[in-house]
C-alpha cells in the first residue's frame, strides 16, 4: 500500500536559516509521481513541484531546492535562506497509477523574524 | 489555483442539516477529485469522478456522502445530516484528460457543523 511519511511535525527557524523538510514514501509501483504542496495561514494548497520516478535529477528553483533519491525513497525539500512568508505547512504526496494523491501528515514550518 | 473555483469558501450547518459543496473545474479539465482535511490532519482522498461517471470512491464514508459530476454544471459533494465530525476543510483538484499535467486544487471549502 502507498504511504508517505513526514517525521517532523512542526519545526521552527530563525529568518535566513536554511531548513530540510523529510519525506519518505512507500509503493510498490516502479511508476509513480511524488509532489510537495505549501499551505499557507489563508488555507488554499499551493503546487510547488511534481517530479516522476523515472527522474532523479535534484530540481533547484530559486531558494527552494529538493532531493529525490530512490533508494532510501525519500523526496526531501530545502529551503534556503528562509524567510517569514515561508511559514506554512508543507505537504508531500504521492500518486500512483489510478489518479489519486496520497499525502502525508504534513510539516509546519515557522519562520521566526 | 484560481482557475478551480470553490464555493462556498465557509458553511455552517447545524447537525442534521445537508451541506453541498461545489467545484467548478478548470477548463478543459475533465476529472474531478474531492479530498478532506480534517483538523491538524493531511488531505485524504475521497472521490474522483470523469463527467457522469465515479470512477474510484474508496474513501468515501458509506453512508450521508456523495458526489456527481454531471455533464453540464459544476461537481457537487453532498454530505446529508452533517454531524459535528464532518466539521472540515474539503478540497476539490481537476487534471485534464492526460494524467501527466497533474492537479490543480481549488481555495477549498471550510465546513463547520455547530
Amino acid at each position: 500500500a502507498q504511504k508517505v511519511t513526514q517525521a517532523q511535525t512542526e519545526i521552527s527557524v530563525v529568518e535566513k536559516e536554511d531548513v530540510t523538510l523529510d519525506c519518505v514514501y512507500e509503493t510498490r509501483d516502479t511508476t509513480y509521481y511524488l509532489f510537495w504542496y505549501k499551505q499557507p495561514p489563508s488555507g488554499e494548497l499551493v503546487f510547488l513541484i511534481r517530479r516522476n520516478s523515472f527522474d532523479e535529477q535534484n530540481e533547484i528553483s530559486g531558494r527552494y531546492s529538493w532531493n529525490f533519491q530512490k533508494s532510501t525513497s525519500s523526496f526531501n525539500f530545502t529551503i534556503t535562506a528562509s524567510q517569514v512568508v515561508d511559514s506554512a505547512v508543507y505537504f508531500c504526496a504521492l500518486r500512483e497509477y489510478g489518479n489519486k494523491l496520497v499525502f502525508g501528515a504534513g510539516t509546519i514550518l515557522r519562520v521566526k523574524s | 489555483n484560481a482557475g478551480v473555483m470553490q464555493n462556498p469558501r465557509h458553511l455552517v450547518r447545524r447537525r442534521g442539516q445537508e451541506a453541498r459543496l461545489r467545484c467548478s473545474p478548470m477548463k478543459g479539465h475533465s476529472h474531478v477529485y474531492w479530498y478532506r482535511q480534517l483538523p491538524e490532519e493531511g488531505l485524504k482522498f475521497m472521490v474522483y469522478l470523469q463527467k457522469e461517471n465515479i470512477i474510484d470512491e474508496s474513501g468515501m464514508p458509506k453512508e450521508r456522502f456523495s458526489a456527481e459530476f454531471p455533464k453540464e454544471g459544476p461537481s457537487i459533494l453532498r454530505i446529508q445530516q452533517v454531524v459535528r465530525g464532518d466539521s472540515a476543510a474539503y478540497f476539490c483538484a481537476s487534471s485534464p484528460q492526460t494524467e501527466d499535467y497533474g492537479y490543480t486544487f481549488g481555495s477549498g471549502t471550510r465546513l463547520t457543523v455547530v
